[in-house]
């Protein structure tokens, strides 16, 4: 089945400690992107990336960084998350060219 | 930075009605259009791929138009029922191909 898959679902953590969110296609799709999406703010773009070792900032990219080694991975990475970083995060990839996204099924992070 | 507006931000209509929300978007940038689907607790699922002036899309009871000279697409729910409760988004892929921008997206409540 083509799918993005994002891990965890769910996590909380503590206000400092590095974490990384994975997100893997299997549809070998070139562009591949992480928003966050707050309350009454819509989807924000964090960054993106148009091929492997390609990646770009996007709207809201402070206290994240990202890796594109693979084609199929796209890992999210705060190494030093604070409160403000609570929200709900989505992994997307896309065909070059006109296509849409497909989305992962999001990660929750709570950071106390 | 491109600007995608979507109106209303918010709509109730009874089961039965119909109703329509506005997509608007710079003309300037125009690459492709798309509507997404986005129920609470999912990820947003994709409706539409819009790229032609002009262009008529139907899926079952929800359709979408298209103008990219004057920069707007509408779309169109017949007959509402409550399953069809969700955020609508629209995101304009720019003249580049490459990135996505997100409207704030319209909250349809159906209302039994």
């Amino acid at each position: 089945e083509a799918q993005v898959t994002q891990n965890p679902r769910y996590l909380i953590t503590v206000t400092g400690k590095k974490l990384t969110v994975t997100c893997s296609q299997n549809m070998n799709h070139e562009y591949m992107s992480w928003y966050r999406q707050d309350p009454g703010l819509g989807l924000r773009q964090i960054y993106y990336s148009m091929n492997v070792e390609v990646t770009d900032k996007g709207d809201v990219p402070e206290g994240y960084k990202v890796s594109r080694k693979e084609k199929r991975n796209f890992p999210l990475i705060l190494e030093s998350p604070s409160p403000n970083q609570t929200s709900l995060y989505f992994c997307a990839s896309s065909r070059q060219g006109i296509y849409g996204y497909t989305f992962g099924s999001g990660t929750r992070l709570t950071v106390v | 930075i491109l600007n995608v507006e979507q109106s209303p931000q918010s709509l109730h209509v009874q089961e039965g009605d119909s109703t329509n929300f506005t997509c608007s978007f710079p003309s300037s940038n125009f690459y492709a259009l798309h509507w997404y689907r986005w129920e609470t607790a999912k990820s947003p699922e994709a409706l539409f791929v819009m790229t032609l002036n002009g262009d008529e899309k139907k899926k079952g009871r929800i359709s979408a138009t298209l103008n990219t000279k004057e920069g707007y697409s509408y779309l169109y729910i017949k007959g509402s029922q409550p399953e069809d409760s969700a955020t609508y988004l629209c995101a304009l892929k720019d003249n580049y191909g490459q990135n996505f921008v997100f409207g704030p997206g319209t909250r349809l409540s159906v209302l039994p």
